[in-house]
């Protein structure tokens, strides 16, 4: 079974610029989660789809952040613009439903300059 | 969210076991106990999930006391490449069964 596949595994900008990442869940997985993984910290969940609605975004940076689902398949997750605090490894992850386990993908390395 | 408490980091040798505790005083009634194993560069992995008593499979086992407001994530004889950050975390169906709330972990380090 292939897993959650994430593009790009890095990247670097400059502050102010935007990015964005692409996350492919697991097929048939209806929950999808992007996560902020700070050096050093736990992860940290920034927004939360159930097919291709959003369940949770309270953590959402919202002047700057931005995700969308759409189909309920794939996600994108877009920073503009980019501040140098937002460095960090950004990971899908995705679960069958209403069940507590989650599969992570590799992540995304961000770097802001 | 039931906050959790786990040691920074710990060390250990290969072939021993390895207790890992996780501190939940204030774990809801219907909430799960799970744990997440990390290495570097890569996304968590799920280890183990339980809500009261013991469960085991074959990666680990984990022990819950009565009163669940403790678990204990136990990993037999420990290889090197168990080496990474263990993650204990609480949810269930009235907290957000699936808004786990990631804390820093414990840094689990085997030497040969």
């Amino acid at each position: 079974e292939a897993g959650v596949a994430q593009s790009p595994r890095y990247k670097i900008i400059e502050k102010r610029q935007s990015v964005a990442f692409w996350c492919n869940p697991i097929s048939g997985h209806a929950t999808l989660y992007w996560y902020q993984q700070i050096l050093g910290q736990g992860p940290k969940l920034l927004i939360q789809f159930q097919n291709n609605g959003v369940v949770d975004d309270s953590q959402l940076p919202k002047d700057r952040f931005s995700a969308e689902r759409l189909k309920g398949v794939d996600s994108t997750l877009k920073i503009q613009p980019a501040k140098l605090e937002d460095s960090a490894v950004y990971l899908c992850a995705s679960s069958p439903g209403l069940q507590n386990e989650q599969f992570f993908g590799p992540g995304t390395r961000l770097t802001v300059l | 969210l039931a906050k959790t408490t786990q040691p920074i980091s710990m060390d250990s040798y290969e072939g021993q076991e390895v207790n890992i505790t996780c501190s939940h005083n204030n774990i809801a009634t219907n909430d799960y106990i799970t744990w997440y194993q990390q290495f570097p560069s890569q996304g968590p992995r799920f280890i183990i999930q339980g809500y009261k008593t013991k469960v085991t499979n074959e990666v680990a086992s984990l022990f819950i006391p009565a009163d669940r407001k403790s678990s204990t994530l136990s990993l037999p004889r420990v290889s090197l490449s168990d080496t990474a950050v263990y993650y204990c975390l609480v949810g269930g169906p009235n907290t957000g069964f699936q808004k786990l709330v990631f804390g820093t972990g414990t840094r689990l380090l085997v030497s040969p």
